[in-house]
């Protein structure tokens, strides 16, 4: 079964980057989609995007455009999630998952996610 | 965007009780709907699929219905284990969650 573990928390400046790591382990990496959600205190979740290691394909929401950058390594089985122009609004726990591998859905990046990382706090303060 | 809206958003039920919960969609998601359970500093926990498929390892007491706009999960009989938030998702173009339905101990 496969893991996710994601990088430690992050303060972070406004106006400056963050880049989240998430690292597979125990089962195939490659052929999943990653999906980045977020969730800002008290608040609910928040789909941010997505890619598929194997082609390297990514989606994100039309809301983080030029801000999000979704990538992966496939030496290490890591995925990473940059967002840039931090503002306080981005002060979230962001957490990676794993796609479920079903068919017959609209987009293989749309799928419900069954297994999740711990989640990384990102802090946007001056 | 889809807006998907959960009701009610408390519901307090005593162990052993019936709880249904709601999500509507502001458009048709056909069956592309998840449901998950998120306890407090824990990450969400996928329960249904397909609105009404069982995810690996859940208990047969969490059950989900519906298609289009409205959707239902059920949980048939509350455990201890089962007080928390949950959240619905539709799975079509550019996903969104609910609002989320915290079921709380009566």
């Amino acid at each position: 079964q496969v893991q996710l573990v994601q990088s430690g928390a992050e303060v972070k400046k406004p106006g400056s980057s963050v880049k989240v790591s998430c690292k597979a382990s125990g089962d195939t990496f490659r052929s999943y989609v990653i999906t980045w959600v977020r969730q800002a205190p008290g608040q609910g979740l928040e789909w941010m995007g997505g890619i598929i290691p194997i082609f390297g394909t990514a989606k994100h929401a039309q809301k983080f455009q030029g801000r999000v950058t979704i990538t992966t390594d496939e030496s290490t089985s890591t995925a990473y999630m940059e967002l840039r122009s931090l503002r306080s609004e981005d002060t979230a726990v962001y957490y990676c998952a794993r796609n479920i591998a079903v068919t017959g859905t609209p987009s293989v990046f749309y799928n419900a996610m069954d297994v999740w990382g711990q989640g990384t706090t990102v802090t946007v303060s001056s | 965007e889809i807006v998907m809206t959960q009701s009610p958003a408390t519901l307090s039920v005593s162990p052993g009780e019936r709880a249904t919960l709601s999500c509507r969609a502001s458009q048709s998601v056909s069956s592309n709907l998840a449901w998950y359970q998120q306890k407090p500093g824990q990450a969400p926990r996928l329960l249904i699929y397909g609105a009404s498929t069982r995810a690996t390892g859940i208990p047969a007491r969490f059950s989900g219905s519906g298609s289009g706009t409205d959707f239902t999960l059920t949980i048939s009989s509350l455990q201890s284990e089962d007080f928390a938030v949950y959240y619905c998702q539709h799975c079509n173009d550019w996903p969104t969650f609910g609002g989320g339905t915290k079921v709380e101990i009566k």
